[in-house]
């Protein structure tokens, strides 16, 4: 049950796109459609914004989307707001009702 | 509104149990799996456990598998974490979640510490 990676950090200017990747196995991201994708601000709750890698729960703005490609999920945040400045964690099942979580990247909005 | 209420956390010295309680509300509690998911001070999210809809098949991660048991009352509508022979490392926020492959629902989470 190793932790997927993820970039520990990145950072975009407002109104531009940022893409935050997460890489599994094929045990894990690369077998399931099963990925996730959470936001935390700090002191909060993580929140769901991306579930089955690519939809988005009801009232989530359509500037995150998410995508995958073997092993490796993807989450795109375009036209950056301040607002979306926090830690975004991804999410994988791995089989046998268990799950994996990607170690966070923190995103700085310049 | 959904809410799930955890209670339970505190300072425990190592080698000693804790019992985690969240109580849902708002939530049709007895249809969803329940999750446990805790947060290290300062580190990312980690998945703990997970139980089914009617409590017959839980599921651990490797580091608390043998010491952790999940369990559920759907009449009471109220998860569990019974947790046992906690070491420093168990020390985190732990949140009560709900829904099946991802984690919808969140409660605000309760700190275990557990010194070393």
């Amino acid at each position: 049950q190793s932790a997927l990676t993820q970039p520990a950090s990145v950072s975009g200017s407002p109104g531009q796109s940022i893409t935050i990747s997460c890489t599994g196995a094929s045990s894990d991201v690369g077998a399931y459609k099963y990925v996730s994708w959470y936001q935390q601000h700090p002191g909060k709750v993580p929140k769901l914004m991306i579930y089955d890698v690519s939809n988005r729960p009801s009232g989530i703005s359509d500037r995150f989307s998410g995508s995958k490609s073997g092993n490796t999920a993807s989450l795109t945040i375009s036209g950056l707001q301040a607002e979306d400045e926090a830690d975004y964690y991804c999410c994988s099942y791995t089989g046998s009702s268990t799950w994996v979580f990607g170690g966070g990247t923190k995103l700085t909005v310049l | 509104e959904v809410q799930l209420v955890e209670s339970g956390g505190g300072l425990v010295q190592p080698g000693g149990s804790l019992r985690l309680s969240c109580a849902a509300s708002e939530f049709t509690f007895s249809i969803y799996w329940m999750h446990w998911v805790r947060q290290a001070p300062g580190k990312g999210l980690v998945w703990v456990s997970r139980i089914n809809v009617d409590g017959s098949f839980t599921n651990y991660a490797d580091s608390v598998r043998g010491r952790f048991t999940i369990s559920r009352d759907n009449a009471k509508n109220t998860l569990y974490l019974q947790m046992n022979s906690l070491r420093a490392e168990d020390t985190a926020v732990y949140y009560c979640v709900g829904s099946g492959y991802y984690f919808d629902y969140w409660g605000q989470g309760t700190v275990v510490t557990v010194p070393s």
